[in-house]
């Protein structure tokens, strides 16, 4: 079974800081992965796509993808109090065509 | 473009009634998928549609739930004899291909009273 695994947190950080995401994916068929946000009340959001190693960046958040350790990230530096959200981690992409797996998402939080 | 549209936003309904929420995909998306998000939970799968295959149904919780995509585009999904734990806010999202990225709707938010 393909899984998708986040730390559900709260992740707790002051303004200003870098706010660090992880994601972790047991399906090495995987070959897309995907950052949604999600405010309170509100639908998922798509935020950023990576699709090779290394880091992709825009504007201040940054994607970061590891096949070999089957590890995905999103860093958002200077984190602002808008940046409060819970950010959902999806992988897919596959050869078999099969549809994304999504994470539990990790709740952040960003303090003045 | 359009995003993804639903409607109703809110649905207020008493346990034993049936309701319909409807879905209407981004144009040109092949695959359509319904979640559940219950209130401070993750996304549960329910079922998905990819163009004319079959759907997946895996993710339906009871027989109580259906859902059907009339000409390739507009989805509705039913729920019979609705009960309290149904309560939740229902989510469509589509996406050119199945394995592509998903867009979301803004949701139904079902109270079942």
């Amino acid at each position: 079974q393909k899984e998708v695994e986040q730390n559900s947190g709260p992740l707790s950080v002051p303004e200003g800081a870098i706010a660090s995401l992880n994601c972790t994916y047991s399906d090495r068929g995987s070959q897309s992965f995907f950052w949604y946000r999600q405010y309170s009340g509100k639908s998922p959001e798509l935020i950023m796509f990576i699709y090779s190693n290394g880091d992709k960046e825009d504007g201040r958040f940054t994607a970061q993808l590891n096949k070999a350790s089957q590890y995905v990230s999103l860093l958002i530096r200077d984190s602002q109090p808008s940046d409060s959200a819970t950010y959902l981690c999806a992988g897919g992409g596959d050869n078999a065509g099969n549809m994304l797996t999504f994470g539990g998402g990790t709740r952040l939080m960003v303090k003045p | 473009g359009a995003g993804v549209s639903q409607s109703p936003s809110n649905k207020v309904t008493e346990k034993g009634k049936d309701v319909e929420l409807r879905c209407d995909p981004i144009s040109g998306h092949t695959a359509l998928y319904w979640y559940r998000q219950s209130l401070g939970q993750g996304l549960e799968f329910l079922i998905y549609f990819q163009g004319n295959s079959a759907p997946d149904k895996s993710g339906l919780p009871s027989d109580r739930f259906s859902a059907e995509r009339t000409g390739g585009s507009v989805s509705t999904l039913t729920i019979q004899r609705t009960q309290q734990e149904d309560s939740a806010v229902y989510l469509c999202a589509s996406s050119f291909y199945t394995s592509y990225e998903q867009y979301f709707g803004p949701g139904t938010r079902l109270t079942v009273t």
